[in-house]
């Protein structure tokens, strides 16, 4: 079946360390974005990727970087300039032909040790 | 930059009752838009969605929305609730300025009381 894999599922950080949430899609999408989900304040745009090679800032990228080598993958690395990372963080895509939904991961939660 | 209002943050529910949750967004070109489900311990799954032509809008398990340009509304029902729909509701824009970024309301977390 295709989807979206997160991993891993909880994860746990340091103060000062960086820490990577994979992210890896086998729908063939062109588009991949990562979310931060907090209570209350719905999700908000991190970093998102049209093409391979090329990612943008969203809403929030301060302390957040990303990656796009392959298609298939955009790894978001939590840095330790991150002041609150503690949060639920939902990785998604979406084909760039037409407009069309984007599909969800299962999410990994950080917190802080 | 377009903003998404989901002003009822928590609502509880009896089965069988009437659901109505409220989206509001806030740009003025054309949209395309979206609810979202998230049930307990599961990933964010597509409800419906509305692009274009009938602004009332059926999706997934009896849910519908209806698109009100005029209100810049797309509030989402459901005539009877099941205990089943318990779960968190996202409502999500796309504007025709935004390429295809979402942009999402904060989201409203219903209980249904069996």
């Amino acid at each position: 079946d295709g989807g979206i894999t997160q991993s891993p599922k909880y994860l746990f950080r340091k103060e000062g360390q960086n820490v990577t949430l994979s992210c890896e899609q086998n729908l063939n999408h062109d588009a991949m974005y990562w979310y931060r989900q907090d209570p209350g304040q719905g999700l908000r745009l991190i970093y998102y990727s049209q093409i391979v090679n090329d990612f943008q800032k969203g809403d929030i990228a301060e302390g957040y970087s990303v990656s796009r080598e392959k298609k298939e993958s955009f790894p978001l690395t939590v840095t330790s300039a991150q002041k609150n990372p503690t949060a639920f963080y939902l990785c998604a895509s979406r084909t760039d032909r037409g407009a069309g939904p984007q599909h969800f991961g299962d999410g990994t939660r950080l917190s802080i040790l | 930059a377009q903003s998404v209002s989901q002003h009822n943050h928590h609502v509880i529910l009896s089965e069988a009752a009437s659901l109505e949750l409220g989206c509001n967004y806030s740009y003025g070109g054309t949209v395309n838009l979206f609810w979202y489900v998230q049930y307990p311990g599961q990933h964010l799954q597509l409800l419906l969605k509305y692009f274009s032509g009938d602004p009332l809008v059926k999706g997934i398990k009896g849910f519908e929305a209806e698109f009100i340009k005029s209100k810049f509304s797309f509030n989402l029902r459901k005539p009877s609730v099941q205990w089943s729909d318990t779960a968190e509701y996202f409502c999500a824009v796309n504007a025709d300025n935004a390429g295809n970024m979402l942009t999402f309301g904060g989201g409203t977390r219903l209980m249904v009381k069996p």
